[in-house]
């Protein structure tokens, strides 16, 4: 099954600013998950978004969806240092073993104070 | 807190010794999952139980031996491991395995083999 890919590897932005990631994939999806995770520790689940929706917001989080280009934002806005940490985006595949979520390798995000 | 807990946190094992990983979960969720994840590489489904059945095992070596004895309590058993299986090792749950909901992250154990 696919896996996603996060742009960029890593990101360093300072307090304030905007921090945007993107993940590509390249087959159908039924949704796409995005998780956060501090350093050493387990992944905290941010938004989930389906294949028939394009954009969600939770808080400062913004994720978008395009899936004619194959691909998802995640925007967080106005950032804090406690937003450090890496982000996976994570694909359930339409059809097949759906059940499987596979996770990319993470855009680690650093947001300096 | 994620409702899911993982015991012990940290572990450092010999390549001959034997020791067991526990995850519970108190989300009266189905599903639970084991991962692997390794510096610089993806994370790494190994099993997954659904309703207390394995229904997935991603070509995990046999020194790697999951339990399930009930929807709330998932265990990996680990005998005879090598060094390159040094990981922090996820346990995750969710509603069922075969709906799209999200799933919900233990704090993981950290394994060291020597």
């Amino acid at each position: 099954s696919q896996q996603g890919e996060e742009d960029p590897q890593a990101l360093s932005i300072q307090e304030g600013e905007n921090a945007t990631m993107n993940c590509s994939y390249k087959t159908s999806i039924n949704n796409l998950q995005w998780y956060r995770q501090n350093s050493g520790r387990g992944l905290v689940h941010l938004i989930l978004i389906r294949s028939n929706e394009r954009e969600k917001h939770s808080g400062r989080l913004r994720v978008t969806l395009d899936t004619s280009k194959k691909s998802s934002s995640l925007l967080i806005t106005a950032s804090r240092a406690a937003d450090t940490a890496s982000y996976f985006c994570a694909l359930r595949n339409s059809g097949g073993s759906n059940y499987k979520l596979t996770f990319g390798k993470g855009t680690l995000l650093t947001v300096n104070p | 807190e994620t409702g899911v807990t993982q015991t012990p946190r940290h572990l450092v094992m010999g390549m001959t010794n034997k020791k067991s990983l526990k995850c519970e979960q108190h989300l009266g969720h189905n599903a639970m999952y084991w991962y692997k994840q390794s510096a610089k590489k993806p994370l790494e489904l190994m099993f997954v139980y659904n309703f207390k059945e394995q229904t997935e095992n991603n070509s995990v070596p046999s020194r790697f031996s999951p339990e399930c004895p009930n929807s709330s309590h998932l265990f990996l058993h680990l005998h005879t491991l090598q060094p390159e299986d040094s990981a922090l090792y996820l346990c995750a749950s969710s509603q069922d395995h075969t709906s799209s909901y999200e799933q919900y992250f233990g704090p993981g154990t950290r394994l060291t083999v020597t």
